[in-house]
């Protein structure tokens, strides 16, 4: 079993350079999110989906894009790195049922110089 | 979307209860109570989530105050493997979004 699955773990990006951090999860899960954790802060939601084919913005989603093409992945991509997206990404998924937890992956360390 | 507030900081003693508290007033009656925390290095993972009523699991229990403004994470024995940020979560389950937004959370320093 193997839960929500990032990759990669860490990356080292120049600016203005684009990638696509990814995210899978095997449990079947309608909803998958994405968020950013700055050092000594909390997690700041970028995107998030309900579903294959529906996303939507969250807290700081300038920047970044996504998309929900399978129930099972939910990559994130930044279009054109800068040095204020450096941080460590997390992706989470649960269900969205009453009474839910939500499973969050290892995180991705991102650096852009 | 509603917003909960916890202390930044709290030390404890190894082998002792800990009462990790937060304040959520504007909680509306449809908010659902979460408490995930965040091991060094690591995602975050769930520990107890309620409603209305008192809940207890495997890992710790969640005490609600009758007028849901605030509520308790109890860890009834602190080991040092409990040192973690702490964060205290509503979650609306009737909005459609089903987002959970972060606070800063409670670091919890476990002391041997």
């Amino acid at each position: 079993n193997a839960g929500v699955t990032q990759t990669p773990k860490f990356q080292v990006l120049k600016t203005g350079q684009s990638m696509t951090l990814q995210c899978a999860q095997d449990m079947n899960h309608e909803y998958m999110s994405w968020y950013r954790q700055d050092p000594g802060m909390g997690l700041r939601l970028i995107h998030y989906s309900v579903g294959a084919g529906i996303t939507d913005q969250g807290e700081v989603p300038n920047g970044y894009n996504v998309s929900r093409s399978t129930t099972e992945d939910f990559p994130l991509r930044l279009l054109s790195a800068a040095p204020s997206q450096t941080s460590v990404y997390f992706c989470a998924s649960s269900f969205t049922g009453v009474n839910t937890e939500a499973f969050f992956g290892q995180g991705t360390r991102l650096t852009v110089v | 979307d509603a917003k909960t507030t916890q202390p930044n900081s709290m030390e404890s003693n190894e082998e002792e209860p800990v009462h990790l508290p937060c304040n959520h007033s504007t909680i509306s009656g449809t908010d659902y109570i979460h408490w995930y925390r965040q091991l060094p290095s690591q995602g975050p993972e769930y520990v107890i989530h309620g409603l209305t009523s008192n809940v207890n699991n495997r890992m710790a229990s969640l005490a609600i105050a009758e007028d849901r403004k605030s509520s308790t994470l109890i860890l009834h024995r602190a080991t040092l493997r409990d040192a973690a940020v702490y964060y205290c979560i509503l979650r609306d389950l009737t909005s459609g979004t089903y987002k959970y937004i972060f606070g800063t959370g409670t670091r919890l320093k476990v002391l041997a």
